[in-house]
């Protein structure tokens, strides 16, 4: 089993919609968790860090944390064709020096 | 400059060149890291430094040799690189204050 999986996609929404991006993971202990957003031919970009339980928002993004059921998400509200990327999903392990990430799901945000 | 900067952005080298990648970072963290990233796989961690010492090393080939003079400096010496050592390799730093990453704009390394 891959430490952390994400469905590479391409996932689709129209723009205006709400996209939710979804990533489980294996390793119960970890204790921190990010989603980057990734543009094609660019590097990764931090967008969001949760540490606990629940949902933290920042602007139209929201991300959702559930350690008992091993998943994070990300849900992105009044998509834009801006934000059409890559979305990778990390968490950290051994003590916070590492970082383990997803292949990423592939957005696309369609006018 | 801010953040992290890396050079060269691209490099085109044959297989019995010698280059070397070079990072830094100004947003004064302790911790340096090099990643590869090649197409359809995650980001695989090559090298973590923290305080200028070498932590971890994963499994990478000696052709890969890095080196950290400083908390704000890492490189990469690449020797006798094979073709499919072409990939984005991206430099990221951590401050000691969060386990948040922030990366360079990567060099995208071609090996003929």
């Amino acid at each position: 089993q891959k430490e952390v999986e994400q469905n590479s996609g391409p996932l689709s929404v129209p723009e205006g919609a709400i996209a939710s991006l979804n990533c489980t993971y294996s390793d119960r202990v970890s204790q921190s968790f990010f989603w980057y957003r990734q543009y094609s031919g660019k590097s990764p970009e931090l967008i969001m860090s949760i540490y606990s339980n629940g949902d933290k928002e920042d602007g139209r993004f929201t991300a959702q944390l559930n350690k008992a059921s091993q998943y994070v998400s990300l849900l992105i509200r009044d998509s834009q064709p801006s934000d059409s990327a890559t979305y990778l999903c990390a968490l950290s392990t051994g003590g916070g020096n590492k970082l383990t990430f997803g292949t990423g799901t592939q957005l696309k945000v369609e006018l | 400059e801010t953040g992290v900067t890396q050079t060269p952005r691209h490099l085109v080298m044959g297989m019995t060149n010698k280059k070397s990648l070079k990072c830094e970072q100004h947003l004064g963290h302790n911790a340096m890291y090099w990643y590869k990233q090649s197409a359809k796989k995650p980001l695989e961690l090559m090298f973590v430094y923290s305080l200028e010492e070498r932590v971890e090393n994963n499994s990478v080939p000696s052709r890969f040799s890095p080196e950290c003079p400083n908390s704000s400096h890492l490189f990469l010496h690449l020797h006798t690189l094979q073709p499919e050592d072409s990939a984005l390799y991206l430099c990221a730093s951590k401050g000691s204050a969060s386990n948040e990453q922030f990366f360079g704009p990567g060099t995208r390394l071609t090996v003929l």
